[in-house]
């Protein structure tokens, strides 16, 4: 199994809404990662989690909420988010933090906060 | 500061042409240089990376070549196919762990007209 998978597809939410995105993979990857990507623009890196503790925290707002339960998943928990933060967010993973240069990504979420 | 400048920002190929796109950098500690494939709707996907010690990889109708004393990275689409209309992001990294270590382009959208 090669694959990242992330859970919802698409999420509309409100500013006053709590919400949490969904990321696994099972291809026995240590770290694991969430970028933020708008519209014909680069992935942004946000967080990076190195056997399930956050290694790097790129200066993202304390609206979003990362968690890492255990090896296989990652969550991104969303409360009173702005219109701006509207984008694709990515989940992606490498074998270890040393393969950050090989990375797996899914297919995102896009998130449309109105 | 831009890490990574990639040219063109657009690009239409007639089907069977080449495709060129252009990475330059500045630093030179950078060692990895991989090229991620993106589908609209979808997460961005390792298509093909070189190490700075290499001065061409092919795989498939893909190429990149490496000219290190230019500072300077492509990406060759040979035969090109409108299945091969995508976005394109080069990207450099430096091999130390715990830091933000891969920088990404801007984007090259190929467009590829049957």
């Amino acid at each position: 199994d090669t694959e990242v998978t992330q859970t919802p597809k698409h999420l509309v939410m409100g500013m006053t809404n709590k919400k949490s995105l969904k990321c696994e993979q099972h291809m026995g990857h240590r770290a694991m990662y969430w970028y933020k990507q708008k519209a014909k623009k680069p992935p942004e890196l946000m967080f990076v989690y190195s056997y399930e503790k956050l290694s790097i925290n790129e200066s993202v707002p304390s609206r979003f909420s990362p968690e890492c339960p255990n090896s296989s998943l990652l969550n991104l928990h969303l409360h009173a988010l702005q219109p701006e933060d509207s984008a694709l967010y990515l989940c992606a993973s490498s074998l270890d933090s040393n393969s950050f240069y090989e990375q797996y990504f899914g297919p995102g979420t896009r998130l449309t906060v109105t | 500061q831009q890490q990574v400048k990639q040219s063109p920002q657009s690009l239409i190929v007639q089907k069977g042409g080449i495709s060129i796109i252009n990475c330059a950098y500045e630093n030179t500690a950078f060692d990895y240089f991989p090229w991620y494939q993106q589908f609209p709707g979808k997460g961005p996907a390792l298509l093909i990376a070189i190490r700075p010690d290499v001065s061409e990889k092919k795989e498939g109708r893909f190429t990149i070549s490496f000219n290190k004393s230019a500072k300077q990275f492509s990406l060759h689409i040979m035969d090109s196919q409108p299945g091969d209309s995508a976005t394109y992001f080069c990207a450099a990294s430096i091999g130390q762990t715990g830091a933000n270590n891969l920088f990404f382009g801007t984007g090259t959208r190929l467009t590829v007209i049957p």
